[in-house]
Parts: structure tokens; sequence; C-alpha cells
């Protein structure tokens, strides 16, 4: 069956624009997680949503990011006047009991 | 905070041979640990879980060994292959919130 996928596989993106990333998750699963992989490093928890509650925004690192999640399914991870730090791989998951999570490739977004 | 580190950033072994990848672990209350591989360029694959109640689980030529007193969980991989060569992470779960390593990074010699 279909895995979780994101779009765009690449970004390129001036300091200062937005840019969205998109998730669909694997069809029915309940929870979904946005991840930050940075160069060499683990992966940096930013959001969780579960079913219809309200989203775990804790590890969103500034204002600047904001997602949302539309029927239940496709997510949306905004990221607002972009920074150079910014510059990261960012990872999606989907999970139908919230422990096994299946991720899907990324999106590689590069602020020049 | 939670912390989840890895002993050692790279691994070299010889096909074949085990391999045995380190993990520890800071929060006495986790309940639930995973390991992932990550190929280059792919996003982080399950490899195999293993809960707080239990200290071995295996998997199709894996193991997972947790050691509760010492906050320790291992991976290890019986026979390595070419094919295993990846990027290996720990995992804990804390709340809605998983925990990741920095990783290691596991080459296989022919």
């Amino acid at each position: 069956g279909a895995g979780v996928s994101q779009s765009p596989s690449n970004k390129v993106t001036e300091k200062g624009k937005d840019v969205e990333l998109r998730c669909d998750p694997i069809s029915g699963h309940t929870a979904l997680y946005w991840y930050r992989q940075s160069l060499g490093q683990g992966l940096e928890f930013l959001i969780y949503f579960q079913g219809n509650s309200a989203p775990d925004k804790s590890g969103l690192p500034s204002d600047r990011f904001s997602a949302e999640r539309t029927g239940g399914s496709v997510s949306t991870l905004t990221i607002q006047r972009t920074q150079q730090e910014d510059s990261a791989v960012y990872l999606c998951a989907s999970s139908l009991i919230s422990y096994e999570q299946y991720f899907g490739p990324g999106t590689r977004l590069t602020v020049t | 905070g939670e912390s989840v580190g890895l002993h050692l950033p790279t691994l070299s072994v010889q096909e074949g041979d085990n391999s045995i990848i380190n993990c520890a672990y800071s929060n006495s209350a986790s309940d639930y640990f995973i390991w992932y591989k990550q190929e280059s360029g792919k996003g982080p694959q399950f490899i195999i879980d293993i809960r707080s109640n239990m200290d071995k689980r295996q998997g199709q030529r894996v193991t997972v060994l947790l050691n509760k007193t010492v906050k320790h969980l291992s991976l290890q991989i019986a026979a390595t292959q070419p094919g295993d060569s990846a990027v290996y992470f720990c995992a804990e779960k804390g709340g809605n919130q998983f925990y990741f390593g920095t990783g290691t990074s596991l080459t296989v010699i022919p």
C-alpha cells in the first residue's frame, strides 16, 4: 500500500520567504508527527496531531513555524520569514496507535 | 529535559560479523523504545521496538536489549550484510513525543 508521502522533495528558498511543506499520511492513521533533521543530527520533534485533539506544538522552535492538519489527513507545515538556520530535512511520520511510526522521505529545505 | 545518546558515532564491521549498537537514555519513566534505520536520502525505517516491561525482543536478524537499571538500550544485528549499512537511531517515548539520539553510522566492509 501507499506509504507516507511528502512534497516537495527539495525546496530552495530565499531568506525571508515563506514556505509550505506537505505531508500525506497513510490512510487511516490518526497520529501525525513533524520532525526536523539537521545535517548529521538526530530528529527534533516539532509538532504532533492525534485525531481531533488539540495538537501538541511544544516542539515548534519559534512563532514562525505553524502546522495544520485538515480533515484528519493531510498536514501542512508552514515556515514564515525563513532563516538560514531553518535549512534542514523536514520529516513527517504517521501512526495508527501512536507507537510505531512510518516516516515519509522528507523535504530538504535550503534557505539561501 | 530528555536526552538520548549513542556511545559511538561510527561503527565498521566485516560482512558476516555481528554488530552491536548502543544507546543510553535518561528518562527512567520512558515506557517504549524504538530502533530506526535511515539510509541516505530516505526517512527513518522502523526496525524493532521494545516496551519497558521487557528486557529482550528478537526480530529477523535483530535483537534489542533493554537494561532499565543502567538505562541502556542496544541493537544487535546478526550476520551483518552490506545492505545494513546505514545510520541507526534509538528513540524513547515520553508522553506524546519521541526523543531521538544523534545516530550511529554503521559501515559494513565486504
